[in-house]
């Protein structure tokens, strides 16, 4: 059973259209989860941490929030360079320190 | 201040031939942990290092993989003999020990032909 499911698999935004991703986690312990952001050919880099429902954080055009079943990246009026793959991880007290991803959302913002 | 290096970025190798890949850590961060995505996969988890110690090797799929972080400082996974299922993205990360962001490299893309 997939203990982290990203949805959609790829989505297609005009400039300016907010939108959000999907990251659902059936993990129990939940001790923290991950939003990275993955260009082509390069490394995850690193976005936010969330702890806890109800958390949030912002960064320039991206918003990410958490509850006890998921959480949510939220894009608002997308530039075409944020289009990438942006990965959601999680971190588990039943898994130690590892990260646990889920396969991606690949976003391409059109202008 | 420097990223997570990765070394080689690209490595072709024939079946059966053995490949080693380095990863440096950010300065200072004692965790060091290897990833690795195959195709069509997730980025899946395959150790991590404390310092020179192996703290979670759970991930590691059978006993051709060896990873070692002699001194505690860069790390090396050796690959020994390499099979077509091995080909596929390695990415090396590493933690300061008192945070809990995770930094991770930019990969070295393996192919076994």
């Amino acid at each position: 059973e997939d203990q982290v499911t990203q949805s959609p698999e790829a989505l297609r935004l005009q400039e300016g259209e907010s939108s959000s991703l999907n990251c659902s986690y059936t993990v129990s312990g939940l001790r923290g989860l991950f939003w990275y952001r993955q260009d082509p050919g390069k490394g995850p880099e690193f976005l936010f941490t969330l702890y806890s429902a109800g958390e949030e954080k912002e960064k320039e055009r991206l918003k990410a929030t958490l509850t006890k079943k998921e959480s949510f990246l939220h894009i608002t009026a997308p530039k075409p360079e944020d289009s990438a793959t942006y990965l959601c991880a999680v971190q588990a007290m039943e898994y130690g320190n590892k990260l646990v991803f889920g396969a991606g959302t690949i976003l391409r913002v059109k202008s | 201040e420097a990223g997570v290096t990765q070394f080689p970025s690209h490595s072709v190798i024939e079946k059966g031939q053995t490949v080693t890949l380095r990863c440096d850590p950010i300065s200072g961060h004692d965790n060091l942990y290897w990833y690795r995505r195959v195709m069509g996969k997730e980025i899946k988890f395959l150790l991590h290092f404390v310092k020179e110690s192996k703290q979670d090797e759970s991930g590691m799929p059978n006993n051709r993989f060896l990873a070692e972080r002699t001194g505690g400082t860069y790390s090396t996974l050796k690959v020994q003999p390499a099979e077509l299922e091995d080909s596929g993205v390695y990415f090396c990360a590493s933690r300061s020990g008192n945070g809990n962001t995770i930094y991770f490299g930019e990969g070295s893309w393996l192919t076994v032909v």
